[in-house]
């Protein structure tokens, strides 16, 4: 059974620093592409990027609203995610969740398995 | 900016009511669109993508269709357990883009 758990979330002030995990189990947590999406109350869920599998060069790709302050990174040997965030502003509150791509396929980014999340507070 | 439309923003239908959600692309996406549904409090859930392949263990009631700037996801027949947001969604390229959403509830 694919696990994506995340943790990490916590209250922040503006300007702070924090990095999300996310501990991947019931698959070959190298093959595939890894994505963090986030949430705010009562909002739609919002791509925040992806990381690809190393086998297909481990490229990353960032929305233009955390480009330069965000980035995500995976260690495939631990099977886990990272999302270091920094400047954090209070439009990045929100539940932050970490995906698995469906498929291996190059280009199939769309994300079956989705972590519960983890709540992340920018607020002073 | 690249935009996802969706319409309509909301619904409400009658169980056993055929419902269909159309999201209209900025520019030409081709096949790569995907549709989600989130249930009160639940995290986002895919059903289709490519536009018409059912996700595994989504009911058949569901079903998907379109190309290129204009798509279409239709439940034939309403249950009260497809209450939620669903949300379309382009992955033919970074950035993906949600478009906002269409809350369906029962009448």
């Amino acid at each position: 059974e694919v696990r994506l758990v995340e943790s990490g979330g916590a209250l922040v002030q503006p300007g702070r620093s924090l990095t999300l995990s996310c501990t991947a189990s019931g698959f070959t947590f190298g093959d595939f592409v890894m994505s963090w999406f986030r949430q705010a109350p009562g909002k739609g869920p919002e791509w925040i990027g992806f990381i690809v599998s190393s086998a297909s060069g481990g490229t990353v790709e960032y929305a233009a609203s955390v480009r330069g302050r965000f980035s995500i990174s995976r260690d495939d040997s631990a099977a886990i995610a990272y999302l270091d965030m920094s400047n954090l502003k209070e439009e990045d509150s929100g539940m932050y969740y970490c995906t698995r791509a469906l498929g291996q396929q190059v280009g199939s980014w769309y994300f079956a398995y989705w972590g519960q999340g983890t709540r992340v507070t920018v607020s002073s | 900016d690249f935009q996802m439309t969706q319409s309509p923003s909301s619904l409400s239908a009658s169980v056993g009511d055929r419902v269909t959600i159309t999201c209209r692309a900025s520019q030409d996406i081709s096949i790569f669109l995907a549709w989600y549904q989130q249930r009160p409090g639940t995290v986002p859930k895919l059903l289709i993508y490519g536009p018409s392949t059912l996700h595994s263990g989504v009911p058949s009631r569901f079903s998907g269709g379109g190309f290129g700037t204009d798509f279409t996801l239709t439940i034939s027949s309403l249950q009260p357990e497809d209450v939620g947001t669903y949300y379309c969604v382009k992955y033919n390229g970074p950035p993906l883009t949600f478009g906002g959403g269409t809350k369906v509830e029962i009448k």
